[in-house]
């Protein structure tokens, strides 16, 4: 079974900081990781997916996330912090087949202090 | 293109009441999908669906029905509301025919049920 896991519930940063949200992922095969958002009282966001390739990756917003192969990590990255990243995130993989579900973390709420 | 809309954005039901949530999109997406989110227990799938006249259920189903007559609209119906069911309910969609299409997220409708 595919699954991802985020051991974070939440992450505290202040603005101007480094933000690091973590994911872990369990795939057989070859892994497409997926990263969300979820602004307060709004629907997800497609954020940015490893397929294949370059293991860092680029998205929205000014996020990137680095693929580790040898971790099953999925870290998803932003080097200066703003207060209105603060928001759900989501790290999600894709079903083993085009008619099936995602999996998604718990998520990971982020805080950003001014 | 709307995306992914729903319909209606909150919701006050008295317990025993019916109602049906709409969701449409504009995309041609073969996959819909209806998911709830409640407070620490992230999004969990009720019901899917990979075309027009084809639906399964998901992890938890029971209370809900939908129908898929057209590839557009995909409408939840709850048949007897209860307060358990009191979230915020997300409907999404996808193309189909590769695992790295991404799910677009309509919204949400916040059902309060009393």
């Amino acid at each position: 079974a595919q699954s991802v896991a985020q051991p974070e519930d939440q992450v505290n940063v202040a603005e101007g900081n480094p933000l690091t949200v973590k994911c872990t992922y369990s795939v057989s095969g070859n892994p497409y990781l997926f990263w969300y958002v979820q602004y307060p009282n709004r629907g997800l966001q497609f954020l940015l997916k490893y397929i294949t390739g370059d293991n860092l990756v680029k998205g929205s917003y000014g996020f990137e996330a680095e693929f580790n192969k040898s971790q099953t990590s999925f870290h998803l990255k932003k080097p200066s912090a703003l207060v209105s990243d603060s928001a759900l995130y989501f790290c999600a993989v894709p079903p083993t087949d085009s008619w099936g579900k995602f999996q998604f973390g718990a998520g990971t709420q982020v805080v950003v202090t001014p | 293109n709307a995306g992914v809309t729903q319909t209606p954005k909150f919701q006050v039901l008295k317990t025993g009441q019916s109602m049906t949530l709409q969701c449409a999109q504009d995309m041609n997406h073969e996959y819909m999908s209806w998911y709830r989110q409640d407070p620490g227990m992230g999004l969990r799938l009720i019901h899917y669906s990979v075309g027009a006249g084809i639906t399964d259920q998901g992890e938890v189903p029971n209370g809900y029905n939908v129908s898929r007559s057209t590839t557009e609209d995909f409408p939840l119906r709850l048949l007897s509301a209860a307060p358990s069911q009191t979230s915020v309910y997300f409907c999404a969609s996808r193309a189909t025919g590769s695992r790295i299409y991404e799910q677009y997220f309509g919204p949400g409708t916040r059902l309060t049920v009393t």
